[in-house]
């Protein structure tokens, strides 16, 4: 079984500030991916950012960076300079294998407000 | 390039009824998966929908039932509505065995049980 622990239920953060969202995972498959979305309060789940188990440089995506350290099992989520329009939830889901589509676990989520 | 839609996006239904959500997925796309969210929770993973059968399946009981169309558009029925349903449906399509195989998902249908 896989399962995924997000502490930070909810964050405030000063705009044009870094921000680091809190990711650990617990899982006994051999290789994995772990993926970042967002929910505005609109409902829709917005794929942000992706990193595979056997990747060996961790995930960038414009302002999104995942620190990814295996060891330690934890796919943190980096927004640089961050922007009025970031404030949403934020949920870190895992999946049990590099490819194909099998189901995602999803964490309970950190909800994030930038504050002007 | 058309994204996941979802409709109706609101639904209100009384216990004991049974409703049928619906989901086009992304353009190209030929996975569909479903997934449950509760108020302050993340998503539950109900099952998944390749080439019009069920490839996978969550820990939800046999009231929740899936259909997969020739097209890719697919349907959740929920039999027997119970107050404990009422939650965000989530739809999500994907390309299977592309890529990270990341899933799109749609605006989401808020169902009620009264």
């Amino acid at each position: 079984a896989q399962k995924i622990t997000q502490t930070q239920p909810g964050m405030f953060v000063q705009e044009k500030e870094a921000v680091t969202l809190d990711c650990t995972y617990d899982t006994s498959d051999p290789s994995y991916g772990l993926f970042w979305y967002k929910q505005p309060s609109s409902g829709e789940m917005i794929f942000l950012i992706y990193q595979g188990s056997y990747d060996q440089q961790n995930a960038t995506e414009g302002r999104y960076s995942l620190n990814f350290q295996k060891a330690r099992k934890s796919a943190n989520l980096v927004i640089s300079a961050s922007q009025l329009g970031d404030s949403a939830m934020y949920f870190c889901a895992m999946r049990p294998s590099n490819f194909g589509n099998e189901k995602l676990t999803f964490g309970t989520g950190t909800r994030l407000t930038i504050i002007p | 390039d058309a994204g996941v839609t979802q409709s109706p996006t609101h639904l209100i239904k009384t216990r004991g009824q049974q409703v049928t959500l619906r989901c086009s997925p992304k353009s190209g796309h030929d996975t569909v998966s479903w997934y449950q969210q509760a108020l302050g929770q993340g998503p539950q993973f109900i099952f998944q929908y390749y080439e019009e059968e069920e490839r996978q399946r969550g820990n939800f009981p046999d009231r929740f039932s899936g259909h997969q169309f020739p097209n890719y558009s697919s349907e959740l029925n929920v039999n027997a509505l119970l107050l404990g349903d009422s939650a965000l449906y989530l739809c999500a399509s994907s390309l299977i065995f592309q890529g990270a195989g990341e899933q799109y998902f749609g605006p989401g249908t808020r169902l009620t049980v009264t």
